[in-house]
């Protein structure tokens, strides 16, 4: 079965400087991609970055950059220069590849996920 | 586009009520999914398809039915409302993976149900 941890419930960084989120994942299959989503206080899920387990360079998107280690199955997320307004609830999650007929849809495994908050 | 719509916003049950928590998407997604969120918690999977008439189980599926008569509706039925069904229910959908790459879910704005 597949897992995330993610071992920070709650994180505080000053604004303008770089934090960075804990992601730890467990899972046999070869194949498989690792997501970031940010929930703000609206409650909607808002994705911010993807890593394939195949992919050879670590994913970037604008401020927001994936730290992946496969053999250590972590996914750290890092933020580089907080905003007040990255205050919000940061999810980890696995989405396991269809493989020899199994395709489990669009399973996505979920941590419990990290509280962000800024400080002006 | 809309993407992901999700009715009711906001919903309360008594107990042992039915009612269907609709979800659309016109992004023309194979893949769809409903997930809840307990208080302090990430999201569990309930139900998904993978296409049209094709649906399984997902980690938390007892107390809920779901149907896939088209690619664009996924809806989620309550069959007897309990209060530890009271949650914030997501639906998503996405394309399937191709070549081992996997796609972003596309969330909905969520239901958030209460269950007295």
């Amino acid at each position: 079965a597949q897992k995330i941890t993610q071992t920070q419930p709650g994180m505080f960084v000053q604004e303008k400087e770089a934090v960075t989120l804990d992601c730890t994942y467990d899972t046999s299959d070869p194949s498989y991609g690792l997501f970031w989503y940010k929930q703000p206080s609206s409650g909607e899920m808002i994705f911010l970055i993807y890593q394939g387990s195949y992919d050879q360079q670590n994913a970037t998107e604008g401020r927001y950059s994936l730290n992946f280690q496969k053999a250590r199955k972590s996914a750290n997320l890092v933020i580089s220069a907080s905003q007040l307004g990255d205050s919000a609830m940061y999810f980890c999650a696995v989405h396991i590849s269809p493989m020899r007929g199994r395709d489990l849809g669009g399973k996505l495994i979920f941590g419990q996920g990290t509280e962000l908050s800024v400080k002006p | 586009n809309a993407g992901v719509t999700q009715t009711p916003k906001f919903q309360v049950l008594k107990t042992g009520q039915s009612m269907t928590l609709q979800c659309a998407q016109d992004m023309n997604h194979e893949y769809m999914s409903w997930y809840r969120q307990d208080p302090g918690m990430g999201l569990r999977l309930i139900h998904y398809s993978v296409g049209a008439g094709i649906t399984d189980q997902g980690e938390v599926p007892n107390g809920y039915n779901v149907s896939r008569s088209t690619t664009e509706d996924f809806p989620l039925r309550l069959l007897s409302a309990a209060p530890s069904q009271t949650s914030v229910y997501f639906c998503a959908s996405s394309p399937p993976p191709t070549r081992g790459r996997s796609y972003e879910q596309y969330f909905g704005p969520g239901t958030r149900l209460t269950v007295t």
